[in-house]
């Protein structure tokens, strides 16, 4: 079955400072994934998604994320915080595009410093 | 975009008692509907996949007869929590995908069972 790990549970940033979040995956075929964000209370938004092609893929909200197939990894990028990134971040890998067997990983927490 | 909603977004009830969730997709027909659940500070596990018109899939581990799920139309799933007790209070969120789409999440719905 596929799982992913996200390393770091709290990062804290200063406000315009560059982001990068990461995450790893394990799953034996081509997997779908996925990045998404949680404000206190709420539901997830979804970032961005990578099926195929190009394996850098822009986002909503200025993000973009990097799919390594040599290093399992699709870590999640900024170039510039903004103190409403505050939140938390959720990378998710998928078996198919039909997402009916998503798992997620255990979340990092996005601290942002004035 | 895809909208989901849920209902209500918090609810308090005695122990024993029985909670009903909704889940609606509202501007789309969903013949898939998933549930997860949500412990503080922690990622989201999966609960059940919900299929209109026949019964759910749950997840090993998941109590069928103490976690109901009713999918009788496509824009609309229903959880209900059955006997309630402390342990079941959580944040139980819905997702729903519209076609060959990606996965909408609800805002979630907070359980407290006193």
């Amino acid at each position: 079955a596929q799982s992913v790990t996200q390393p770091d549970i709290h990062i804290t940033v200063s406000e315009g400072a560059s982001l990068e979040l990461r995450c790893n995956y394990s799953y034996g075929a081509t997997p779908y994934l996925f990045w998404y964000v949680q404000s206190p209370g709420q539901g997830l938004q979804l970032l961005l998604k990578y099926f195929s092609g190009d394996t850098l893929v822009q986002g909503i909200k200025g993000f973009e994320a990097e799919f390594k197939r040599s290093q399992s990894s699709f870590n999640l990028r900024k170039p510039s915080v903004h103190w409403s990134d505050a939140a938390e971040y959720f990378c998710a890998v998928g078996i198919s595009y039909l997402n009916n067997d998503m798992r997620f990983g255990a979340g990092t927490r996005l601290t942002v410093k004035p | 975009g895809a909208v989901v909603s849920q209902h209500p977004s918090r609810v308090i009830c005695k122990s024993g008692t029985s909670v009903k969730i909704e889940c609606r997709s509202l501007d789309f027909q969903a013949t898939t509907m998933f549930w997860y659940r949500q412990f503080p500070k922690q990622s989201l596990m999966l609960m059940a996949t919900s299929n209109e018109g026949s019964k759910a899939t749950y997840e090993q581990g998941v109590e069928k007869d103490k976690f109901l799920i009713n999918h009788a139309s496509l824009t609309l799933s229903t959880l209900t929590v059955t006997s309630a007790h402390p342990e079941d209070s959580s944040f139980y969120i819905c997702s729903a995908i519209p076609g060959t789409d990606t996965q909408y999440f609800g805002p979630g719905t907070r359980l407290t069972v006193l």
